[in-house]
């Protein structure tokens, strides 16, 4: 399978407790996207990578929230001390080199903080 | 004011009808993208689209740069078009900024 792949594909937790989320993208795909969407609305932005780089992060992304990309392939996403306001679906995209690239996402991550 | 607005938020169609989804933004963009996601949560990108219009199928998505305004179009619809349509900006700094979705029902 060459598609975006995330896991786990579901996780519930206790408010509180420390969650780690993976995105491995399309191999050849240099960007990598963090989303987050609760339920019934769109898919909000987090943060981008461009290799290693985190180059963008939105003020969603509380100090609880760091994500990395260690070389440039897959990428972790971890939420400390967790609080029912996280329960979402986390979605991780890649694209292609260049502004032309369109994204493509993985089947995302559903947290549910109980 | 959000910065993707999207119309109807939702929508019902007797199987066969022609349908339209309307999205509006106010920031500027280098491309619009309209996505598909099921139940379960999977999104497949159907279009990208910076200019004109784009045919795949019984799709069809058509972007208005001047208007700020995109719209996507179903001929034909069938129960399987039955999903939430997502319609989604490109900005300068390539994050997507999304609409809130519009879920379309179609009934046989």
């Amino acid at each position: 399978d060459t598609g975006v792949s995330q896991n786990p594909r579901h996780k519930i937790t206790k408010r509180g407790q420390n969650v780690t989320f993976r995105c491995d993208p399309i191999s050849e795909h240099n960007r990598l996207y963090w989303y987050r969407q609760t339920l019934g609305q769109g898919p909000e932005f987090l943060t981008y990578f461009q290799n290693e780089a985190q180059l963008e992060k939105s003020r969603l992304l509380s100090d609880r929230f760091s994500a990395e990309r260690p070389k440039g392939s897959f990428s972790t996403l971890e939420i400390q001390r967790t609080e029912q306001g996280d329960s979402a679906m986390y979605l991780c995209a890649s694209s292609e080199p260049g502004l032309a690239g369109q994204q493509f996402f993985g089947p995302g991550t559903r947290l549910t903080v109980l | 004011k959000n910065e993707v607005e999207q119309s109807p938020q939702n929508l019902t169609a007797q199987e066969g009808e022609f349908i339209t989804i309307n999205c509006s933004y106010s920031v500027g963009i280098s491309a619009l993208h309209w996505l598909q996601q099921h139940p379960g949560g999977g999104i497949v990108s159907l279009f990208m689209l910076s200019s004109g219009k784009k045919k795949h199928g019984r799709l069809i998505a058509t972007i208005n740069i001047q208007e700020k305004h995109s719209s996507l179009h179903i001929t034909a619809s069938h129960p399987r078009d039955s999903a939430v349509y997502i319609c989604a900006v490109r900005s300068s700094t390539d994050k997507l900024i999304f609409g809130t979705g519009t879920r379309l029902q179609v009934f046989p």
